[in-house]
């Protein structure tokens, strides 16, 4: 079946404007995971769903930074007035449960540019 | 709070030779442990990761990882490399109790020479 799907996979933006990068999770998947990824950085942790609420967003960076997951499945990632910090690739991960032994598979992430 | 240091951030090592990458975690609370894998302009890949029972963890492409809790390491090992091994790996921690997030080292870049 198909794995977690992110789009687009690249976005250029100018510092100041909205963006919007969107996560597709392997059906059936309730859990839904936001992580950014700097450049020589492992993977870091912005927001989860379980369902449709946002389960934990202690890893969101300010308030610039806010995702929904409306319907249970697919999430939206939104920034506004990007800045040059945001650069980054965005991941998204599903599991079929929440909580530490269910594996998250990950989608190949959106590489923000923000210039 | 979990952390994970990731001691190593390139190694290179010659095809058909082994290779270890290490990994050592800080948690006040019980953690399982992952180990990821991201080859170039893909997603992250789960290779392994042991949850409880045997230390030694078999996992994908012929990995395997030992946990050590007295260390609070989880170093990823592999008897002998090919060059399709190229990519970087990532140790990851989350705590047993809970739902919080993966935790991440900042990885460990593997080339492997012919």
């Amino acid at each position: 079946g198909a794995g977690v799907s992110q789009t687009p996979s690249n976005k250029v933006t100018e510092k100041g404007k909205y963006v919007e990068l969107r996560c597709d999770p392997i059906s059936g998947h309730t859990a839904l995971y936001w992580y950014r990824q700097s450049l020589g950085q492992g993977p870091e942790f912005l927001i989860y769903f379980q369902g449709t609420g946002a389960a934990d967003d202690s890893g969101l960076p300010n308030d610039r930074f806010f995702a929904v997951r409306p319907e249970g499945s697919v999430s939206t990632l939104k920034i506004q007035r990007t800045e040059r910090g945001d650069s980054a690739v965005y991941l998204c991960a599903s599991s079929i449960l929440a909580g530490g032994p269910n594996e998250q598979f990950f989608g190949p992430g959106t590489r923000l540019t923000v210039l | 709070a979990q952390s994970v240091t990731q001691l190593d951030s390139q190694v290179p090592v010659f095809e058909e030779a082994p290779v270890e990458l290490r990994c050592n975690y800080s948690s006040s609370v019980s953690v399982y442990l992952f180990w990821y894998v991201q080859y170039p302009n893909q997603g992250l890949q789960l290779l392994l990761k042991y949850l409880s029972g045997s230390t030694l963890v078999k996992g994908i492409n012929g990995f395997e990882a030992e946990f050590n809790k007295s260390q609070t390491s989880f170093h990823l090992r592999k008897p002998s490399v090919h060059i399709s091994d190229t990519a970087e790996y990532f140790c990851a921690v989350s705590p047993r109790s809970g739902n919080t997030p993966l935790v991440f080292g900042k990885g460990t870049r593997l080339s492997v020479i012919a």
